[in-house]
């Protein structure tokens, strides 16, 4: 079984710009949630998203946005980039909604802001 | 609300070595514990969790938990340390209807020595 994909590996931007990121979960899975990860304030929760609708958010600006497809296939959108935006940008796929299950983590988008 | 705090941003251990990784967790509902580690350039893997039942749980590569309610605490233990156990570990809580929100610590880099 295929594991999580994100596209792309690595991102360049400067301030200003949006940006879109992808996830793709592992088959079956219908829950997508996003993390960010940075040295300052190590991992921290974006949103979830399971079967097409937000279910879940994280303390984040509304530059951040996110949707998912009926294919479970999620997208990540931040506007406005801002040099605090650079991180490491992890997917997690899980079958269900329940908290209990593994979450799967893809390798994620190392976004950069110049 | 719920949150994590692991006590010690390093450690350093010898080979063969005991690992022992300090988490305790704050939560108003009983919680879901996990314990995640990340490579580098690699996202994050599940190496054991906790849901209900038995306490003492045994996850990959030989490392185990115990959740001990009364302390508020799921320590990461190995017996004997390898140097392929290198990594960042992060212990991780959700709680039952809170979807697939994890809160994260903010992670122990383990380095193991000759």
């Amino acid at each position: 079984k295929a594991g999580v994909t994100q596209t792309p590996r690595y991102l360049i931007k400067t301030r200003g710009q949006q940006v879109t990121l992808s996830c793709s979960p592992i088959s079956g899975h219908r829950s997508v949630s996003w993390y960010q990860q940075t040295p300052g304030q190590g991992l921290q929760f974006l949103f979830e998203y399971f079967s097409e609708t937000q279910r879940n958010k994280g303390n984040f600006p509304g530059r951040f946005s996110g949707r998912q497809f009926s294919n479970s296939r999620s997208e990540m959108n931040v506007s406005t980039l801002e040099l605090g935006d650079s991180a490491l940008y992890l997917c997690a796929s899980s079958p269900t909604q329940q908290g209990y299950n593994e979450q799967f983590f893809g390798p994620g988008t190392r976004l950069t802001v110049l | 609300a719920q949150s994590v705090t692991q006590l010690g941003s390093h450690v350093s251990v010898s080979e063969g070595a005991l690992v022992l990784l300090r988490c305790n967790y704050s939560s108003s509902v009983p919680p879901y514990l996990f314990w995640y580690v990340q490579y580098p350039n690699q996202g994050l893997q599940l190496l054991l969790k906790y849901t209900t039942g038995a306490t003492l749980v045994k996850g990959i590569n030989g490392f185990e938990a115990e959740f001990k309610k009364s302390e508020t605490s799921f320590h990461l233990t190995k017996p004997s340390a390898h140097m392929s156990d290198a990594a960042e570990y992060f212990c991780a809580v959700t709680t039952q209807g809170g979807g697939n929100k994890i809160t994260f610590g903010t992670g122990t880099q383990l380095k193991v020595e000759l």
